[in-house]
């Protein structure tokens, strides 16, 4: 199966500051990624998302970069707020179906 | 969550019993899937559908059945419960088949 891995399994912020969450797939194959936010006991949330014939797309206070030379995504959030403290994972697609990361639990510092 | 609702959301059953889940729809949207999430795994591709009567295996299939009779529903279904199937489980969406996935609220499942 794919690999789907995030470098760091929790990441603290104070409020305000930046964040960044990083992912790193195997498959070069890969042709589109979605970042997804889940809070505790809820669904998975469409944050942002990129095709691999893209580098950065920006959204509304994140943005995401994609380097398809060393197989990585990083989601950066802007002026993280408390609302911001959840789980983020990544997923890939390839074929037929998506891959996901195991996520990374942001905690904002107030 | 885009119009997605599961059914029922929390459930506890014994090993051997079978179990129904439900997802229903209001999007009207040609794709939809099951996952299941567990600790230490990312989301996992279950069965999905890619129109009534049309479905198909994921990655973890093995023990799960599913049926789509109209674009609304997606059932999935334990034939008999085993405590590996202890899980969180979520439906998804989606237009297009390699386009987003919205997510449904989950449904959490015990097997004792």
């Amino acid at each position: 199966g794919e690999s789907v891995g995030l470098h760091l399994p929790t990441l603290s912020v104070q409020e305000g500051d930046n964040s960044i969450i990083n992912c790193a797939y195997s498959n070069s194959a890969s042709d589109y990624f979605i970042w997804y936010k889940q809070e505790s006991g809820k669904g998975p949330q469409f944050i942002i998302d990129i095709r691999s014939n893209m580098d950065k797309r920006q959204g509304q206070r994140v943005t995401v970069l994609l380097n398809k030379t060393v197989k990585h995504l990083s989601l950066q959030i802007a002026a993280t707020q408390p609302g911001d403290s959840a789980v983020y994972f990544c997923a890939e697609n390839t074929g037929n179906q998506f891959y996901f990361g195991t996520g990374t639990s942001l905690t904002v510092i107030p | 969550d885009a119009g997605i609702t599961q059914s029922p959301r929390h459930k506890v059953t014994e090993t051997g019993t079978p179990v129904t889940l439900r997802c229903h729809q209001t999007e009207n949207h040609r794709y939809m899937y099951w996952y299941r999430q567990d600790p230490g795994h990312g989301l996992r591709l279950i069965h999905y559908s890619y129109g009534v009567k049309d479905t198909d295996k994921g990655e973890v299939s093995d023990g799960y059945s599913v049926s789509r009779s109209k674009t609304e529903d997606f059932l999935l279904t334990l034939e008999s419960a085993t405590s590996s199937q202890t899980s969180v489980y979520f439906c998804a969406i989606s237009r297009q088949s390699l386009g987003e996935q919205f997510f449904g609220p989950g449904t959490r499942l015990t097997v004792l």
